[in-house]
């Protein structure tokens, strides 16, 4: 089955600044890459995805790129507010079933 | 547009109870997918419904089930509880045509005692 890894499980970083989350998958089937920030106390919220005949997708300060030859995906936030600490998740899509990464706990300090 | 409603939202039961979840997907989705989610393991799939019929399952024991009515809304079993079902389960609504966006719950924080 399919396996994702997703790195930094933390990430720091100061108001302003840029924070890029990283996943990897091994399953060359999948075709379809969403990432999802979820809040304390709340379901996972869909912010971004990309297809495998796409490589890059931006949506005002969120991007997200895809090599699909090398199974990597990553996610960029620019210009970071406190309102985006949050945990991130990746995940691949395969005959509808979403394999998820471990998450990575983003704060955003002041 | 109303989004996936799931309830309740807390439930605290006792080891060896059984308990029954319920989702109600967004309006035109056919597809309801249940995912338990722990801070040791994450996120994983459960298993998912289509048009009233499991279409995909994961590594779970059979103590847990579900099921998807007519209107889509499905319900998730889990039968002689243990202390380790203690998760947040959340439910999944997509239209399960191709591969779409799936839009989550806010999940059903199970207890058990």
């Amino acid at each position: 089955g399919e396996n994702v890894e997703q790195h930094p499980s933390t990430l720091s970083v100061q108001e302003g600044d840029s924070a890029v989350i990283k996943c990897t998958y091994s399953d060359s089937a999948s075709n379809y890459f969403p990432w999802y920030k979820q809040e304390l106390g709340k379901g996972p919220q869909l912010i971004i995805d990309i297809r495998s005949n796409v490589g890059e997708k931006k949506d005002q300060r969120i991007a997200v790129t895809l090599n699909k030859t090398a199974k990597h995906f990553s996610l960029h936030i620019t210009e970071t507010q406190p309102e985006d600490s949050a945990v991130y998740f990746c995940a691949a899509m395969e005959y509808s079933t979403l394999t998820f990464g471990k998450g990575t706990m983003l704060l955003v300090s002041p | 547009k109303a989004g996936v409603t799931q309830t309740p939202r807390y439930l605290i039961k006792t080891r060896g109870q059984q308990v029954t979840l319920s989702c109600s997907p967004i309006s035109g989705h056919r597809s309801v997918s249940w995912y338990q989610q722990t801070p040791g393991q994450g996120l994983q799939f459960l298993f998912e419904y289509f048009s009233e019929t499991q279409r995909n399952k994961g590594n779970f024991p059979g103590r847990f089930s579900g099921r998807q009515f007519s209107n889509s809304r499905s319900e998730m079993n889990v039968s002689t509880l243990e202390l380790g079902d203690s998760a947040l389960y959340l439910c999944a609504s997509s239209t399960g045509t191709g591969e779409t966006e799936a839009f989550f719950g806010q999940g059903t924080r199970l207890t058990v005692v």
